[in-house]
């Protein structure tokens, strides 16, 4: 039973460019949700996608967006790229809400 | 929102000793999770324990919502328990469930 799967593992990226990374989650999960987690702290809640929509979304910029299509496979885009997005990005995926997440191995985006 | 506090921030040990790591949270959960990331950077499922008392070899967790405090021991700590762990509840309060981490334990388990 393969888990969530991330792709690409790492990525550069140039201030002001766009950049698409990918989730696919575990057999029989249907809701992702993605974090963003900077160097020394922890995750930060993105937004999370159920039913191929957004349900939930923290404390991020438009700059950052996402969709779900109809295997529940997941991308998140962010436009614009800014020095202070460097960071780890993980996908979560769960069956329905309040229920227990299992995260992928991340996507390090570096912004140069 | 939830805020969470984790304690210690960092925890250095000799291999064989226990410990305990603490997570405190600020309002109702209904689902907490532990995770343990290693030095690569995936989050590892240790426990998900939104209430109660939970085993696992070495490890054991447990969750008091009332209290709004969860507990992971690890006892007989090895080499290779060293890393991150996170404690995550689910906000409760409107949302669809996203976890809120903390900040983290770092732990050191020396040879």
């Amino acid at each position: 039973d393969a888990g969530v799967t991330q792709s690409p593992t790492h990525l550069i990226k140039t201030r002001g460019q766009q950049v698409t990374l990918r989730c696919s989650p575990k057999s029989g999960h249907d809701t992702v949700s993605w974090y963003q987690q900077a160097l020394g702290q922890g995750p930060q809640f993105i937004f999370q996608y159920y039913e191929e929509e957004e349900r939930q979304r923290g404390n991020f910029p438009d700059r950052f967006s996402g969709h779900q299509f109809p295997n529940y496979s997941s991308e998140l885009n962010v436009n614009a790229l800014l020095l202070g997005d460097s960071a780890l990005y993980l996908c979560a995926s769960s069956s329905g809400f309040y229920t227990e997440a299992f995260f992928g191995q991340g996507t390090r985006l570096t912004v140069v | 929102g939830i805020q969470v506090e984790q304690s210690p921030p960092d925890l250095i040990l000799q291999e064989g000793a226990n410990s305990t790591l603490r997570c405190n949270f600020s309002d109702s959960v209904n689902n907490l999770q532990w995770f343990h990331q290693n030095p690569w950077g995936q989050l590892i499922n240790l426990f998900y324990i939104p209430s109660g008392t939970k085993q696992n070899g070495r490890l054991s967790a447990t969750t008091v919502a009332t209290e709004r405090y969860s507990l992971l021991y690890i006892s007989s700590s090895q080499t290779t328990d060293s890393g991150v762990y996170f404690c995550a509840p689910g906000d409760y309060g409107g949302s669809q469930g996203n976890l809120i981490f903390g900040k983290g334990t770092k732990l050191s388990v020396k040879p």
